[in-house]
């Protein structure tokens, strides 16, 4: 099993700043992703935060937007680029081993964009 | 990734079994069938996991037709605590999520 923590856990931002969420699991992993969730909506995967190389985006998200990095097996950070009210979001990440039944995830980040 | 279909929201009693379905008809012979769920202002919780046969934990059973193309989660004893979004998602275990709407559940005293 992993224990994901998230910091911030909430945060208000003024348009057009970026802030960067970290992700820490507790373990190595093979597999680190970052989604995000709309008022109201169900997850959306953003990316697959890839460790040593660039981030595999999903349609819909660009890297200038959401710049993600992996430096090592256990953390990984999302930035949240030039924001509008529109990217106000929970923000969470979730990391998968390949020796595990499941996906864990973290208590997101909840983001409100002025 | 095959699609899910689920009903947008379910009412069970306390201390009764819910029982959610799922339809994922476009299912492929290598993806399994995962249920998570999402309490208020948390992070998803896998609940239980399976490819062909019926699978049963400590949270839940699951009850997948002999065609694969429908399931259905089964909470045995439903408790306040088990009001959340239910999420059925058909995954090959590669890591990655696609989650759709949901069932939302609704547990009443």
């Amino acid at each position: 099993s992993a224990v994901i923590s998230q910091k911030p856990s909430r945060d208000i931002c003024q348009r057009g700043t970026s802030l960067t969420i970290q992700c820490q699991v507790d373990s190595q992993v093979t597999m680190m992703f970052w989604y995000r969730q709309q008022p109201g909506q169900s997850l959306t995967l953003i990316a697959t935060a890839n460790q040593g190389s660039e981030a595999t985006y999903e349609s819909g998200f660009v890297i200038d937007k959401f710049p993600i990095s992996r430096p090592n097996l256990t953390f990984s950070t999302l930035t949240v680029s030039n924001m509008s009210p529109e990217d106000s979001s929970i923000y969470l990440c979730s990391a998968y081993g390949t020796s595990w039944n499941e996906q864990f995830f973290g208590p997101g980040t909840r983001l409100t964009v002025l | 990734d095959a699609k899910t279909t689920q009903p947008t929201s379910m009412d069970c009693a306390e201390g009764r079994a819910a029982n959610l379905p799922c339809n994922h008809s476009t299912i492929s012979g290598n993806e399994y069938v995962y249920w998570y769920r999402q309490i208020h202002s948390q992070g998803p919780q896998y609940i239980i996991h399976g490819l062909k046969n019926n699978e049963t934990n400590e949270m839940a059973s699951l009850i997948i037709t002999e065609d694969r193309k429908s399931s259905t989660l089964i909470l045995p004893h439903a408790t306040l605590r088990d009001t959340a979004v239910y999420y059925c998602i058909v995954n090959n275990q590669g890591g990655k999520l696609i989650f759709g709407q949901g069932t939302e559940l609704s547990v009443k005293p």
